[in-house]
Parts: structure tokens; C-alpha cells; sequence
């Protein structure tokens, strides 16, 4: 049974970079599937944020793309999120979770919440 | 401002049929993408209960069904239990964004 869970600090100040992770057990990230990013701001609705594939190639919102950066290290089977110079309109609950390739996620993390705030 | 419109909220009361709309456009759902549909409860992670359009993943009841025609689709959800009181969110790629997409939200009520 396939598990994900986001790690990372909850509160970060205007300007400065996200940086979340996703611990995957279960099974092996190298093994195939695409691995992605989506955020909630409280009470509003869901964005995909980007997806990583097993070999390492990325697709990101083109809203997002030039703040944003998603890497895996399969030695710990784990997959990262980066998001530059935040905003308040970045805060909201991030989720990991597991896609096919038609896009949708069939396995997700708990979720963390993240608060941009000086 | 979501390319692919819910509508807001929809209720019925238990064991009756409700269905949850996903209008998108010739970009998106019209242009033949997959519409996915998500269940999340209060304070939960999003779940997944359709993908492409009318699958069923193991575990998610029979009462839950999607369908697709041309630029929309549908959830649907018959004999209606107080359990299946949640937020709906249908998802789809769209060329012209370049980018998945997910609906807007519908929250179901169970009167």
C-alpha cells in the first residue's frame, strides 16, 4: 500500500522559497508513475502546481513555472517541491501525490499546510 | 477563475439520485482530455472516485458514476447517504493552458 507524506516548515516569509518534501512508501519511485504537487488556499478550490516523471522530467503549471522546481532523489525515495519568492496568495494546504499519465491522482498525502507571513 | 465550471452546491435527500455538471470547452473537455472526479470530505485529502471519465477505482462504491458528451461531464451519485455529504471536484488537461486543470468545487448536502 502506497503511502505519501509531506514534510516542510509551515510558516515562510514574503520573498523567501518554499521548499516541502514527500516521503514515498510503499513503493519505489524509480519504479514508474508520475509524482506532483497540488495546493488548496483555505476554502477555495484545487491547482496543480507540477508533476516529475520516474527519469526526472518535469511539467509545471505555466503559472507557476518560473517560481517553481520539482526534483526527486530516488536514494531516498522521496520528491521535492520548491516555490520562490512567496506570496500570501501562496499560502494554502499542499498535498503530494501519486498520477497516471492521463493526469489523475489516484493516491495523495495528508496534506501540509503552509502560511506565507512576516 | 477555473476553466472548467461546477456548480456551487447541490443537495437531495438520502437515497435519492443528485448529479454534479463540469462544463469546460473545446480546449479541454471538448478536445477529448479525460475528466477525473475527486471526493473530499471536511479536512481531508481530495480521493479520488472517477478516472477517465466513467472508471471506478477498487473500493469506490457503484453508486457514484461519470459520464462525458461533448465539451461536459457528469458525476453522478444515486441512492444518496449522509456519508456522501463532501466537496466534488472534476479535473481535466487543457491544451491552450498547457496545464491540468481541476473544476471549481461543488459541495453536496445531504438534507
Amino acid at each position: 500500500q502506497v503511502q505519501l507524506q509531506e514534510s516542510g516548515p509551515g510558516l515562510v516569509k514574503p520573498s523567501e522559497t518554499l521548499s516541502l518534501t514527500c516521503a514515498v512508501s510503499g513503493y519505489s519511485i524509480s519504479s514508474g508513475y508520475y509524482w506532483g504537487w497540488i495546493r488548496q488556499p483555505p476554502g477555495k478550490g484545487l491547482e496543480w502546481i507540477g508533476n516529475i516523471y520516474h527519469s526526472g522530467s518535469t511539467y509545471y503549471n505555466p503559472s507557476l513555472k518560473s517560481r517553481v522546481t520539482i526534483s526527486v532523489d530516488t536514494s531516498t525515495n522521496q520528491f521535492s517541491l520548491k516555490l520562490s519568492s512567496v506570496t500570501a496568495a501562496d499560502t494554502a494546504v499542499y498535498y503530494c501525490a501519486r498520477l497516471y499519465s492521463s493526469g489523475w491522482a489516484g493516491c495523495w498525502g495528508q496534506g501540509t499546510l503552509v502560511t506565507v507571513s512576516s | 477563475q477555473s476553466v472548467l465550471t461546477q456548480p456551487p452546491s447541490v443537495s437531495g435527500a438520502p437515497g435519492q439520485r443528485v448529479t454534479i455538471s463540469c462544463t469546460g470547452s473545446s480546449s479541454n473537455i471538448g478536445a477529448g482530455y479525460d475528466v477525473h472526479w475527486y471526493q473530499q470530505l471536511p479536512g481531508t485529502a481530495p480521493k479520488l472516485l472517477i478516472y477517465g471519465n466513467n472508471n471506478r477505482p477498487s473500493g469506490v462504491p457503484d453508486r457514484f458514476s461519470g459520464s462525458k458528451s461533448g465539451t461536459s461531464a457528469s458525476l453522478a451519485i444515486t441512492g444518496l447517504q449522509a456519508e456522501d455529504e463532501a466537496d466534488y471536484y472534476c479535473q481535466s488537461y487543457d491544451s491552450s493552458l498547457s496545464s491540468y486543470v481541476f473544476g471549481t468545487g461543488t459541495k453536496v448536502t445531504v438534507l
